[in-house]
């Protein structure tokens, strides 16, 4: 079954830092990946996709994602965090046998002033 | 502006009562989807919707039916065979059930149970 796995629950940082949230898919063929932010009590909010060709993802807000086949990982970064970015992000996959969209557990962020 | 919309965004539910949450879009999408989502669970999928007249069930959904008469429409019962109802509700639509179709989400229903 197809698994998507966020290790952090929880990452504090410092407004201005650097962030970079961690995904890790189950091993399957062309997999469609998928960030999506949550601000408390809201619905989800698409951030970047990755179907194929340029392993470097850009999206909206000023996030990126790098897709490693190798690491089974689907990363997202940004070079400087803003107040405003402090919500809850999941990472999801889609592809395999069945139409799901298969999401993370989440993390939450932080942003200290 | 197209969008989903989910009503009502918070709704209180006695014991044994069943309650019908609303979702609508006018993105002119083919598929729709029911998530639950409860805290440090992600979401789950409750049922979906390819097209008009049609429904499948997702991981999670004993103890709650849904119907698909218009496009547009896609209202979720939660039913007093659900033991444990609440939680946050949300409704998404996408162009096709296609895996590389973007879902789009409402605002989401926070259902309590009394």
């Amino acid at each position: 079954a197809q698994s998507v796995t966020q290790p952090d629950i929880h990452i504090t940082v410092s407004e201005g830092a650097s962030l970079e949230l961690r995904c890790n898919y189950s091993y399957g063929a062309t997999p469609y990946l998928f960030w999506y932010v949550q601000s408390p009590g809201q619905g989800l909010q698409l951030l970047l996709k990755y179907f194929s060709g340029d392993t470097l993802v850009q999206g909206i807000k000023g996030f990126e994602a790098e897709f490693k086949r190798s690491q089974s990982s689907f990363n997202l970064r940004k070079p400087s965090v803003h107040w405003s970015d402090a919500a809850e992000y999941f990472c999801a996959r889609g592809g395999g046998s069945n139409y799901k969209l298969t999401f993370g557990k989440g993390t939450l962020l932080t942003v200290n002033p | 502006d197209g969008g989903i919309t989910q009503s009502p965004k918070y709704l209180f539910r006695k014991e044994g009562q069943n309650v019908t949450l609303s979702c609508e879009q006018n993105l002119n999408h083919d598929a729709m989807y029911w998530y639950r989502q409860d805290p440090g669970q992600g979401l789950r999928l409750i049922y979906y919707s390819q097209i008009v007249n049609d429904f499948q069930k997702g991981d999670i959904a004993e103890g709650y039916s849904v119907s698909r008469e218009k496009k547009e429409s896609f209202p979720l019962t939660v039913t007093s065979a659900q033991k444990n109802p609440t939680a946050f509700y949300l409704c998404a639509s996408s162009w096709t059930t296609t895996p590389y179709n973007e879902q789009f989400f409402g605002p989401g229903t926070r259902l309590t149970v009394l």
